[in-house]
């Protein structure tokens, strides 16, 4: 069975800083890895999807690594802002061959930027 | 990007009721939606499959005469909590895959 540790699980540091979530996962037969943000009450936010044969995704201050092979992947986020602040997920999707296949999430790792 | 929908964002029952949730893509067809539910410091756990046309497979453990799902057309999926208790508060929330997996916004349920 599919397990999804995270990285810390909580972190806070000053407006500014650079900073790394860890994920990592037990089976290394997925089919992609995708990184979600939580706001509080509210649903999720898709962020970055590596796929299996991908090594990183990028979008804006977001950099998304995946070393399928060793069942990690890390997000890294540049120059952190107050808005940041929220759960940060992440989930696999297992390469069962099918086409409709639920997520394996993480705990998530609850993130706040000090201003 | 797509769209999911879900509705009621909040709702409070008195236990022995039962509520239904709906979850709709609105910019695109989806012959599979999911249904998770989030407990606390917890991670989201799948729940079921939502098959457009035929029935929704169940994870281990949940019981499918509690969470009735129907998935009656390519846009719509709804989850009934039937019967419920106090234990069944949680935060449920739908998801419909396009390229990305898309979520609804989630539903916080409250059984008093």
């Amino acid at each position: 069975k599919q397990e999804v540790t995270q990285i810390p699980a909580a972190l806070s540091v000053p407006e500014g800083e650079n900073l790394v979530l860890n994920c990592s996962f037990t089976d290394s037969a997925i089919y992609n890895l995708q990184w979600f943000r939580q706001d509080p009450g509210k649903g999720l936010t898709s962020l970055l999807l590596i796929q299996s044969s991908q090594r990183e995704q990028t979008s804006g201050r977001l950099n998304a690594s995946l070393d399928k092979s060793s069942g990690r992947s890390t997000l890294y986020i540049a120059a952190s802002q107050p808005g940041d602040s929220a759960t940060y997920l992440c989930a696999v999707r297992p390469n069962s061959g099918g086409g409709a296949d639920g997520l394996t999430f993480g705990k998530g790792t609850h993130l706040i930027i000090q201003p | 990007g797509a769209v999911v929908s879900q509705h009621p964002s909040r709702v409070i029952c008195k236990s022995g009721t039962s509520v239904k949730i709906e979850c709709r893509s609105l910019d695109f067809q989806a012959t599979t939606m999911f249904w998770y539910r989030q407990f606390p410091k917890k991670s989201l756990m799948l729940m079921a499959t939502s098959n457009e046309g035929s029935k929704a497979t169940y994870e281990q453990g949940v019981e499918k005469d509690k969470f009735l799902i129907n998935h009656a057309s390519l846009t719509l999926s709804t989850l009934t909590v039937t019967s419920a208790h106090p234990e069944d508060s949680s935060f449920y929330i739908c998801s419909a895959r396009d390229y990305l997996a898309f979520f609804g916004q989630g539903t916080r349920l409250t059984v008093v």
